[in-house]
Formats: C-alpha cells, sequence, structure tokens
C-alpha cells in the first residue's frame, strides 16, 4: 500500500517569498506523484504530476516538484509566492499497477502582503 | 475541455435517510473513483470501479454505502442510512485506460445530515 506524508499542516509566507511544501511519499513500487490544489470551496485541481522520465517536472502557476527516489519525496516549490497562490495543497501517490491515489492530509498555504 | 460533473452541488438530509449522488465521469473514461474530505480534513479514498465492478475500497466504504454505473454515463454513489459523520463533501473522479495515473476530478457535493 502506499501512503503519503506531508509535513505542516499551515505554511505561510510572504509574497515573492519562495514557497516549499514538503512531501514524502512510500511505496512499494515505483510511485506516480501529484501535486493538487484547492482553492475554497472548489474541487482538486492538478498542478502538475510525475510518472516517469524527467524527475523535475513544472506545472502550472509557476509551481515545479523533483522527484527523489533517495529521499523518498516530492517537494513543490515556487520561487515566488503571489496573493492567488493561497490555497489547500495535497500531494497524491498511486502505483503503476492499480493507480488507485491516496493523499496526503494537506498543506495550507497562506501569502502575506 | 471535458469534465467532470456532479450533482448535487449542496445536498442537506435528515440522518437515517438515503442519498444519492450523482457524477458523470469524462466520456471516454473507464476508471471510477469517489473521495470524500470531511470539513477541514484530508481528502480520502472510498471506492475504485472498473469494468462495472468495484476494485478497491476503503475502511471507510462499508455495508451503507453503494455505487453504481446504471447507464453507461451516470456513476452514483448511495448512502442507504445517512449518519451524521457523514457529512462531507465527497468528490467523484475519473481516469482514462492510458497508464497515466492522473485522476480528474469533479467540483464535488457537499452533503450536510442534520
Amino acid at each position: 500500500a502506499q501512503s503519503v506524508t506531508q509535513l505542516g499542516s499551515h505554511v505561510s509566507v510572504s509574497e515573492g517569498a519562495l514557497v516549499l511544501l514538503r512531501c514524502n511519499y512510500s511505496s512499494s513500487v515505483p510511485p506516480y506523484l501529484f501535486w493538487y490544489v484547492q482553492y475554497p470551496n472548489q474541487g482538486l485541481q492538478l498542478l502538475l504530476k510525475y510518472t516517469t522520465g524527467a524527475t523535475l517536472v513544472k506545472g502550472i502557476n509557476g509551481f515545479e516538484a523533483e522527484f527523489k527516489k533517495s529521499e523518498t519525496s516530492f517537494h513543490l516549490t515556487k520561487p515566488s509566492a503571489h496573493m492567488s497562490d493561497a490555497a489547500e495543497y495535497f500531494c497524491a501517490v498511486s502505483d503503476q499497477n492499480n493507480n488507485d491515489m491516496r493523499f496526503g492530509a494537506g498543506t495550507r498555504l497562506t501569502v502575506k502582503p | 475541455e471535458p469534465e467532470v460533473t456532479q450533482t448535487p452541488s449542496h445536498q442537506v438530509t435528515q440522518m437515517g435517510q438515503e442519498v444519492i449522488l450523482r457524477c458523470v465521469p469524462i466520456s471516454n473514461h473507464l476508471y471510477f473513483y469517489w473521495y470524500r474530505q470531511i470539513l477541514g480534513q484530508k481528502v480520502e479514498f472510498l471506492v475504485s470501479f472498473y469494468n462495472n465492478e468495484i476494485s478497491e475500497k476503503s475502511e471507510i466504504f462499508d455495508d451503507q454505502f453503494s455505487v453504481e454505473r446504471p447507464d453507461g454515463s451516470n456513476f452514483t454513489l448511495k448512502i442507504r442510512s445517512t449518519k451524521l459523520e457523514d457529512s462531507a463533501m465527497y468528490f467523484c473522479a475519473s481516469r482514462s485506460g492510458m497508464n497515466t495515473g492522473e485522476l480528474f476530478f469533479g467540483e464535488g457535493s457537499r452533503l450536510t445530515v442534520l
């Protein structure tokens, strides 16, 4: 079974500062990894995903994440936070066999002016 | 762009009543899912469905829950006798047959049990 741990239920940054949201996964087989964003009262929107190939993946809104197998991590970063980035971010993992997805507990990102 | 649609967006029901949440997955998708999110908590997997049968379910998905794909387009989640703790946002998702792993989510149905 796969699982995801997101360190930090709440992260607060200043506008223009680096955003770093941490995600570690556990999987007995090569994982597929995802970051989803949830804005207030909305559904889940895919930010980016890693399946195979390049370990640094770029997503929408300037976000990127790097798959590090040795660290079992898939941290999400953005060089410069914008007010509109304030949302809940979920890391998720699935395996290549059944592809059922499991989510982390989520990290709420607050961006201060 | 194709999307997953869910109805109703919000349903209020009395404890003990039956509720059916409806989803229309993306038309050429083959795998279907229900997740729930209790207010302020994580997104939890309920059930996955493929080839007209449940492929996997979580411990949350007990005998009170059932899923159905009655007509080739809708994918429904039924809760037979709702409890207060069933109050949550329920998300439907679908995935194509391609091995990309990406799930496409609907906007969710908020269930409030009084």
